[in-house]
Order: structure tokens, then C-alpha cells, then sequence
């Protein structure tokens, strides 16, 4: 089974904090994604990566930026968390343009 | 732009019953439609559809796609409380840019009660 792992469940950051959420896919998947989901608004992508070192922008890429090192590995940093960023925070992984996306358990990321 | 419009968007159904979710959705270049279940947690994958008219079935979970009119029905027959969730639409558009991502509708979220 496709294994998408995000670091943390829950997080809970301060305003102007730089806030890491790791993800990391364990089947060798070209294709990883940070999406963000709020009630109302269904999900957002904010950016993905089709190759290491390769990141395209989403939707909503104000505010983010994203690291991929590692094929496995896709980080999303909030340069400077503000309260508008509190949402949940869903990572997906995809072998190629015609396969479906597997999901991450999601991290709920609160800034105070 | 491209857009995925699902509806209804909640949907209070008693255990027994039959259900039909929407999907709509307006993209450049279709790849393919797919719908997840979402419960508390991550969206789990349910079906990856491509070509018109060919249903794909699961258990009591069916769909079907439309290309002509764009759009797909999810349908739940004898409906169960283990159905209760959020159910996801999403379109892969086939645009250059594109590697893979989706575009995805607001969910329908589903009750269905004992």
C-alpha cells in the first residue's frame, strides 16, 4: 500500500512563527502536492512538484514556499505564519498524469 | 477557469436509502474525473473514470461520466452509517502545465442516519 506520511497531526504556531510541515511518500511517486482544506471552500492547491527540485505554484501560493531535496520528501514553509493560515493542511503523493493522488493524514495547524 | 461544482452540498439520508451525488465541472483539455471519500482524515480514493458512459463499480458504490454534458454521478445504494462522509469530485485537467495536479469541487457531506 502507498504510504503518504505527514509529520504531525496537530500544530499549534504563533503569529510571524516559520512553521515546516514535512511529507513523505514511500513509493517512489513523481508527483507530491500541498493542498489546503477550509470549510466552504474545499480543497486549495498552494503547490506541487513533479521532480525533484522542480515546484510549480497552485492556487494560493501567497505566503508559502515548498522544498523538494528528496524524491520522497516535499516540505511546505510558512515564511511567517499569520492567523489567516490556520486551516488543515493535506500533502498528496501521484506516480504519473494518469493515476490518482494518495493522501496524507492531514495536519491541522492552528496560528494564535 | 477551471472549476469543479458538486452538489447538493449536504445531504441527510436515512440507512436503507438511495443517493445520488453531482459532479459538474468546467476544465481546459479533461484527463480524467475521480472521486474520494473523505472521513475524519485523509481522502481515500473510490474511482478514476476517463471514458464516457462506462460505469465503474464498487460494492454499493457506482459512477458514471459524461463527457458530453461534463459531468459524473456517485451513487450509494442501501446506504449505511459507515457512509457518512465527505465525498470529493475531482478533475485532472490536460494542460501543459499540469503534472498531475487536480482540481477539486467543495465536497458533498453526507449524513446518513440510523
Amino acid at each position: 500500500d502507498v504510504k503518504v506520511t505527514q509529520s504531525s497531526r496537530y500544530l499549534v504556531k504563533r503569529t510571524g512563527e516559520k512553521v515546516f510541515l514535512e511529507c513523505v511518500q514511500d513509493m517512489d511517486h513523481e508527483n507530491m502536492f500541498w493542498y489546503r482544506q477550509d470549510p466552504g471552500l474545499g480543497l486549495r492547491l498552494i503547490y506541487f512538484s513533479y521532480d525533484v527540485k522542480m515546484k510549480e505554484k497552485g492556487d494560493i501560493p501567497e505566503g508559502y514556499s515548498v522544498s523538494r531535496e528528496k524524491k520522497e520528501r516535499f516540505s511546505l514553509i510558512l515564511e511567517s505564519a499569520s492567523t489567516n493560515q490556520t486551516s488543515m493542511y493535506l500533502c498528496a503523493s501521484s506516480l504519473g498524469r494518469q493515476t490518482e493522488a494518495f493522501f496524507g493524514q492531514g495536519t491541522r495547524l492552528t496560528v494564535v | 477557469e477551471d472549476k469543479v461544482v458538486q452538489s447538493p452540498l449536504s445531504l441527510v439520508v436515512h440507512e436503507g436509502d438511495t443517493v445520488t451525488l453531482n459532479c459538474s465541472y468546467e476544465v481546459t483539455n479533461f484527463r480524467s474525473l475521480l472521486w474520494y471519500k473523505q472521513e475524519k482524515k485523509a481522502p481515500t480514493f473510490l474511482f478514476m473514470l476517463t471514458s464516457s458512459g462506462i460505469e465503474k463499480k464498487s460494492g454499493r458504490l457506482s459512477s458514471i461520466l459524461d463527457k458530453k454534458e461534463l459531468f459524473s454521478i456517485l451513487n450509494i445504494t442501501a446506504t449505511q452509517t459507515g457512509d457518512s462522509a465527505v465525498y470529493l469530485c475531482a478533475v485532472a485537467p490536460g494542460d501543459g502545465g499540469s503534472q498531475g495536479n487536480l482540481i477539486f469541487g467543495k465536497g458533498t457531506k453526507l449524513s446518513v442516519k440510523p
